[in-house]
């Protein structure tokens, strides 16, 4: 079966310094890969998604970039954070884009 | 205009009740998906139900119920004998080629079932 995993859980960082979240896939090959950020209480906004290696498309220009340099491994990164980039960032994947999206357990980040 | 509405921001029921959430959405296509997914408050959202846009026929699970209307454009999910586990925020979404790769989400509606 198929398995998602994100770390870290939870992580407080400073303004202006890096980010790294990793998300990994287990069970399943050339997924599409997706990151969303929920601010709280709020809903989910797509970030990047990834049909397959080195393949990143940006729904939402900002100082956040993704990478795929394997082909069930998805990188947040930051190269200075901001006070908004605060939330929580859940990683999913899929078999297509129709195709229904399985979410990590997510990361909290707090930026302080 | 919103592609996925949920008008239902909050709803309180009293555990045992049945509780309906609302989901409405837009899209100029023939072929499309839609999702409910449940947020517990860990965190991680939870695949419930994906129906095609085929298949009008309603679906039960257990205490969930899901009614899908194409004439209204809506797809209704309604919990019967609410239980306090129940208590999350639920989200409804849309794939369809309309809007290209990805899922369109609704805001979001937060169910607190009370004991």
């Amino acid at each position: 079966s198929q398995t998602i995993h994100q770390w870290p859980a939870t992580l407080v960082q400073p303004v202006g310094s890096p980010l790294s979240l990793e998300c990994t896939v287990e069970g399943t090959s050339n997924p599409n890969l997706y990151w969303y950020r929920q601010a709280a209480g709020r809903g989910l906004q797509l970030l990047f998604y990834s049909v397959g290696i080195g393949q990143i498309s940006s729904e939402v220009p900002q100082n956040l970039s993704a990478s795929r340099p394997q082909d069930r491994q998805f990188i947040l990164s930051s190269k200075k954070l901001l006070l908004s980039d605060s939330g929580f960032y859940l990683c999913a994947w899929s078999q297509s884009s129709k195709e229904t999206q399985y979410f990590g357990p997510g990361t909290r980040l707090l930026v302080l | 205009a919103q592609k996925v509405t949920q008008a239902q921001t909050e709803i309180s029921v009293v555990e045992k009740e049945d509780v309906t959430l609302d989901c409405v959405y837009e899209t100029r296509d023939t072929t499309y998906y839609l999702f409910w997914y449940k947020q517990p408050p860990s965190g991680e959202l939870v695949f419930l139900i994906r129906r095609n846009s085929f298949d009008e026929q309603n679906e039960i699970s257990g205490r969930y119920s899901w009614n899908f209307q194409k004439s209204t454009s809506s797809f209704n999910f309604t919990i019967t004998a609410s239980q306090v586990v129940d208590s999350a925020v639920y989200f409804c979404a849309l794939s369809s080629p309309d809007y290209g790769q990805n899922f369109v989400f609704g805001p979001g509606t937060r169910l607190s079932v009370l004991p």
